[in-house]
């Protein structure tokens, strides 16, 4: 069965620093990965999705690679601003199981003013 | 494009009594939905899978019959929680797989319900 880890579970920096999520998957057999950002009582937005054949995607200030072989997936985001403050999700898409994203528990991000 | 809107955001019930939330994509057709159950501060959980014009597929632990899944169209899937009880207070969000989106999965706004 696979399952996804997030670390650190929380992280605060101060504006402007570089946030580095880091996530794990235990098995490598996935479709794709995708990372999200959820607000409080709020639901998912998605931010990027890296499919098995990529490396990397970028979207502006966030950067996520895959790492199959190692089972890790890690979304960068550059130059942090207050409106970054969030919890972020990774969730893997395995090939044998359509449709069942398993989601790792997230990393709440403060980023202080 | 790839919008999944839900309704109602929050709602608060009285034990025993039935709530339905709906999920509808705006501008894409979703075969199959998905519906997702969240605690606070824990990720989410998939219920179950919903399938246009067929029953639903329920995770394991999941009732069937408290949480009746109806996927009517290609737009529409609709979440019944059933003779509602406070444990199952808690946060409800839907999914679709969007093609376009390599196959990625885009979320509703998510639903809280409070039984009381």
């Amino acid at each position: 069965k696979q399952e996804v880890t997030q670390i650190p579970a929380a992280l605060s920096v101060p504006e402007g620093e570089n946030l580095v999520l880091n996530c794990s998957f235990t098995d490598s057999a996935i479709y794709n990965l995708q990372w999200f950002r959820q607000d409080p009582g709020k639901g998912l937005t998605s931010l990027l999705l890296i499919q098995s054949s990529q490396r990397e995607q970028t979207s502006g200030r966030l950067n996520a690679s895959l790492d199959k072989s190692s089972g890790r997936s890690t979304l960068y985001i550059a130059a942090s601003q207050p409106g970054d403050s969030a919890t972020y999700l990774c969730a893997a898409d395995a090939t044998d199981s359509w449709g069942k994203l398993q989601f790792g528990a997230g990393t709440q991000v403060v980023v202080t003013p | 494009g790839a919008v999944v809107s839900q309704h109602p955001s929050r709602v608060i019930c009285k034990s025993g009594t039935s709530v339905k939330i709906e999920c509808r994509s705006l501008d894409f057709q979703a075969t199959t939905m998905f519906w997702y159950r969240q605690f606070p501060k824990q990720s989410l959980m998939l219920m179950a899978t919903s399938n246009e014009g067929s029953k639903a597929t329920y995770e394991q632990g999941v009732e069937k019959d408290k949480f009746l899944i109806n996927h009517a169209s290609l737009t529409l899937s609709t979440l019944t929680v059933t003779s509602a009880h406070p444990e199952d207070s808690s946060f409800y969000i839907c999914s679709a797989r969007f093609v376009t989106l390599n196959y990625g999965y885009t979320f509703g706004s998510g639903t809280r319900l409070t039984v009381v």
